[in-house]
């Protein structure tokens, strides 16, 4: 159990478009969802909290703008990079954590298996 | 300061041998700490956890060593086999807000020589 699911688990673009990267909870409700971006050889760096029929919470220095999410239901939530650039190339990872919103009595984030993300 | 560190970098180790990583906290609310495994190209996949009132937890070969009053916990890995190799996360789990969110050590790249 507690299986979650990342589509596409490859994309290239051009520079300038944009690109939605979808993340599930297979088998379980998660009112929140994280979204991840990790760079060659580096660790996990939170950029946003994604909490079900709410705003999502960015992390500083993470351009809400540019990073769009949506946590349209309990099982599902998107990121879209707008205007994607060469720099936004990266390894994008979602988790989902089960239970009550924020949490509750859950400690534990299941994730994804990554998408990467290359801007040509 | 929400930092975990975590050493060392890379490690490497011959098949059999035992595999330590370390790392340490700095905020005393954290209440959790999982280790996570990840391979190139995959999401991390949860190894072991801990909660600050354990001082060992023991999962087959892998076992968590905890000291609440050094704010340090470790990941020992007996008998490494090749099979381990791959990038390993400490982290520590507190409330931001109203969500629990991770903080992630720096990763140690595990190699085991066959």
């Amino acid at each position: 159990g507690a299986v979650v699911s990342q589509h596409p688990s490859r994309v290239i673009c051009k520079s300038g478009t944009s690109v939605k990267i979808e993340c599930r909870s297979l088998d379980f409700q998660a009112t929140t969802m994280f979204w991840y971006r990790q760079f060659p050889k580096q660790s996990l760096m939170l950029m946003a909290t994604s909490n079900e029929g709410s705003k999502a919470t960015y992390e500083q220095g993470v351009e809400k703008d540019k990073f769009l999410i949506n946590h349209a239901s309990l099982t599902l939530s998107t990121l879209t990079v707008t205007s994607a650039h060469p720099e936004d190339s990266s390894f994008y990872i979602c988790s989902a954590l089960p239970g009550l919103a924020g949490g509750g009595l859950y400690n534990e984030q299941f994730f994804g298996p990554g998408t990467r993300l290359t801007v040509l | 300061q929400q930092q975990v560190k975590q050493s060392p970098q890379s490690l490497i180790v011959q098949k059999g041998g035992i595999s330590i990583i370390n790392c340490a906290y700095e905020n005393t609310a954290f209440d959790y700490f999982p280790w996570y495994q990840q391979f190139p190209g995959k999401g991390p996949a949860l190894l072991i956890a801990i909660r600050p009132d354990v001082s060992e937890k023991k999962e087959g070969r892998f076992t968590i060593s905890f000291n609440k009053s050094a704010k340090q916990f470790s990941l020992h890995i007996m008998d490494s086999q090749p099979g381990d190799s791959a990038t390993y996360f400490c982290a520590a789990s507190g409330w931001s807000g109203s969500a629990r969110q991770l903080t992630f050590g720096s990763g140690t790249q595990l190699t085991v020589l066959p």
